[in-house]
């Protein structure tokens, strides 16, 4: 089956820009997650969604993030006043429900601030 | 403060041979464990897990060990083959009871030799 996908692949934005970055969760999965990868790191959370509701959001840098699910499906990572620290990878990835434990991750986002 | 560490950046294996990769955390409230492939280019991919219930999983060539007394993990392959050579990262997760977010550490990088 299809497993979780993003767009754009890669995105280039000028600094100041607005971005949104898309998700599209395994069909079922009920938890949705954001992390953001920098390069020689390991993926650190951003945001978590059980449902339409964003249930933690600690991981999100500043209120410049913020993040979408409003029909419990497809989500959408938004960034304003983009910086050139804010240039990383950034994956989605979702489990069945709640209780699981395993994420499958979608092939991310390169997202480039010049 | 990194929560789960993976303190060797590379390793390199001889094909046939067994690869140990290891991990360590602080985090005493982890219950869950997890190792992910990571190809250059893609998402991490899910290998195995163990709950922190169990001291061993084996899936086919993949093993992973938990030593909870001393806050370590590790994973086996056996036999490596060259298709293996990819980043591996360790990730944890159960610190926060309300939401199932990893924590990833750093990687390690395996090459797998001919």
């Amino acid at each position: 089956g299809a497993g979780v996908s993003q767009t754009p692949s890669n995105k280039v934005t000028e600094k100041g820009k607005y971005v949104e970055l898309r998700c599209d969760p395994i069909s079922g999965h009920t938890a949705l997650y954001w992390y953001r990868q920098s390069l020689g790191q390991g993926p650190e959370f951003l945001i978590y969604f059980q449902g339409t509701g964003a249930a933690d959001d600690s991981g999100l840098p500043n209120d410049r993030f913020f993040a979408v699910r409003p029909e419990g499906s497809v989500s959408t990572l938004k960034i304003q006043r983009t910086e050139r620290g804010d240039s990383a990878v950034y994956l989605c990835a979702s489990s069945l429900d709640r209780s699981s434990k395993e994420q499958y991750f979608g092939p991310g986002t390169r997202l480039t601030v010049t | 403060d990194q929560q789960v560490k993976q303190n060797s950046p590379s390793l390199s294996v001889q094909e046939g041979r067994i690869s140990i990769l290891n991990c360590d955390y602080t985090n005493s409230m982890f219950d869950y464990f997890l190792w992910y492939k990571k190809y250059p280019a893609e998402g991490p991919t899910f290998l195995i897990s163990i709950s922190s219930i169990k001291d061993k999983n084996e899936d086919g060539r993949f093993t992973v060990f938990l030593n909870k007394s001393a806050k370590h993990l590790s994973l086996h392959i056996v036999p490596s083959q060259p298709g293996d050579s990819a980043v591996y990262f360790c990730a944890a997760s159960g610190a926060d009871g309300a939401t199932n977010k990893l924590i990833f550490g750093t990687g390690t990088l395996l090459a797998v030799q001919p």
